[in-house]
């Protein structure tokens, strides 16, 4: 296992068009977390899932979002009518539930660029 | 509600110097703290838990419940710890991160 790996590593993307990222979590690791990372500020929390519930979602999450993990392994991150507010550094982590105190372990990232 | 502060963006030092990377939070229950730090080039890391009271790369980071701060100290930094820090909170099944602060490592 070498850890958590996200897909695309970057994409650039037209106003309006649809786009979609996939994190493979560390395979023991039952939970996956998505967060959002602008320039100049720490990671922002988007949803959590457990297996393949998703169980919390910020309000930052509009509509044009969705996640899904259809098999609680691994998981995609759909952005619809893409938008210029949309660029930023998408991050996915893992960790095993129960086992928050360890901390969690981070993919490298899928940075969106909309032009 | 959770939130952790870093009042500092940037934080600029000479080698050799003591560090200190101030963390303050707000959450009502007990909270657990972390330091994350992310080199250049390279993923966001863990760096030390405060459950664990450890350590790492001369780093340590004290839990103060009345000052609701969690302050990341070194006493020599050294030209390798520059890189970007977040002080992140964890409560409700989630993480809550600080905007981080970028620490620069002058020779």
């Amino acid at each position: 296992d070498t850890g958590v790996s996200q897909d695309p590593r970057h994409k650039i993307t037209k106003r309006g068009q649809n786009v979609t990222f996939r994190c493979d979590p560390i395979s023991e690791h039952n939970r996956l977390y998505w967060y959002r990372q602008t320039l100049g500020q720490g990671p922002e929390f988007l949803t959590y899932f457990q297996n393949e519930a998703q169980l919390e979602k910020s309000r930052l999450l509009s509509d044009r979002f969705s996640a899904e993990r259809p098999k609680g392994s691994f998981s995609t991150l759909e952005i619809q009518r893409t938008e210029q507010g949309d660029s930023a550094m998408y991050l996915c982590a893992s960790s095993l539930a129960g086992t928050a105190v360890k901390g969690y372990t981070f993919g490298s990232g899928t940075r969106l660029t909309v032009v | 509600a959770q939130r952790v502060t870093q009042p500092e963006k940037l934080l600029s030092v000479f080698k050799g110097a003591p560090v200190e990377l101030k963390c303050n939070y707000s959450y009502s229950g007990s909270p657990e703290l972390f330091w994350y730090v992310q080199y250049s080039r390279q993923r966001l890391q863990l760096l030390l838990r405060h459950i664990s009271r450890e350590s790492i790369k001369g780093f340590t980071a004290d839990l103060n419940k009345g000052e609701t701060s969690f302050h990341l100290k070194k006493p020599f930094a050294q030209e390798e710890d520059s890189a970007m820090y977040y002080c992140a909170l964890s409560g409700n099944n989630d993480m809550r991160f600080g905007a981080g602060t970028r620490l620069t490592v002058k020779p």
